[in-house]
């Protein structure tokens, strides 16, 4: 256990169906990030939030929705999602967003996106 | 736009080599680089970090370079075992971590 925790691990779902996608953490960090990591592919990020507030947005479709709450809980929210999107998506944290040479990012142990 | 680059993609060896994975990327101007490992179907967990002020850091059998002018890094495995069988994935930290693909390892026994 990493201190990162995502549920599901696992989620199959259809193109017309609205699912979500949580993250949490108790290690005290600021910033949180969602990266997407395909077949064959490198991880690309996807979204950053520090303090709750989104900084990076890599050029997302909107049928990926984050949420921030607050400081441990991160949201990806799902909808009309297409099969190349199936995809392992790996939340992670860290102390600092930037400006630090010593932030460290914790991933958790990603949830597994299958979209039929 | 910091692109990574990983070389080689996949390596196979015999129990025992010490070997080298590479690293490099495009932009010079990062805080850190992390060298991550990934077994199969699970998230990442982080070998070492090298801050940009730094040269090399050192956990265990695994030594970690940085030459940031060049753009590049390199992870050294000393006496590589079967337990060692994994992706190693090299990033690199501005806003967020940028990845590069990965090298696959295989360590036989």
């Amino acid at each position: 256990e990493t201190g990162v925790t995502q549920t599901p691990r696992h989620l199959v779902m259809g193109m017309t169906n609205k699912k979500s996608l949580k993250c949490e953490q108790h290690l005290g960090h600021n910033a949180m990030y969602w990266y997407k990591q395909s077949a064959k592919k490198p991880l690309e990020l996807m979204f950053v939030y520090s303090l709750e507030e989104r900084v990076e947005n890599n050029s997302v479709p909107s049928r990926f929705s984050p949420e921030c709450p607050n400081s441990s809980h991160l949201f990806l929210h799902l909808h009309t999602l297409q099969p190349e999107d199936s995809a392992l998506y790996l939340c992670a944290s860290s102390q600092l967003l930037s400006g630090s040479g010593a932030n460290v990012l914790t991933f958790g142990a990603g949830s597994r996106l299958t979209v039929l | 736009k910091q692109e990574v680059t990983q070389i080689p993609a996949a390596l196979s060896v015999p129990e025992g080599e010490n070997l080298v994975l590479n690293c490099s990327f495009t932009d010079s101007a990062i805080y850190n680089l992390q060298w991550f490992r990934q077994d199969p179907g699970k998230g990442l967990t982080s070998l070492l970090l090298i801050q940009s002020s730094q040269r090399e850091q050192t956990s265990g059998r695994l030594n970690a370079s940085l030459d940031k002018s060049s753009g590049r890094s390199t992870l050294y495995i000393a006496a590589s075992q079967p337990g060692d069988s994994a992706t190693y994935l090299c990033a690199v930290f501005t806003r967020g971590l940028v990845f590069g693909a990965g090298t696959i390892l295989r360590v036989k026994s």
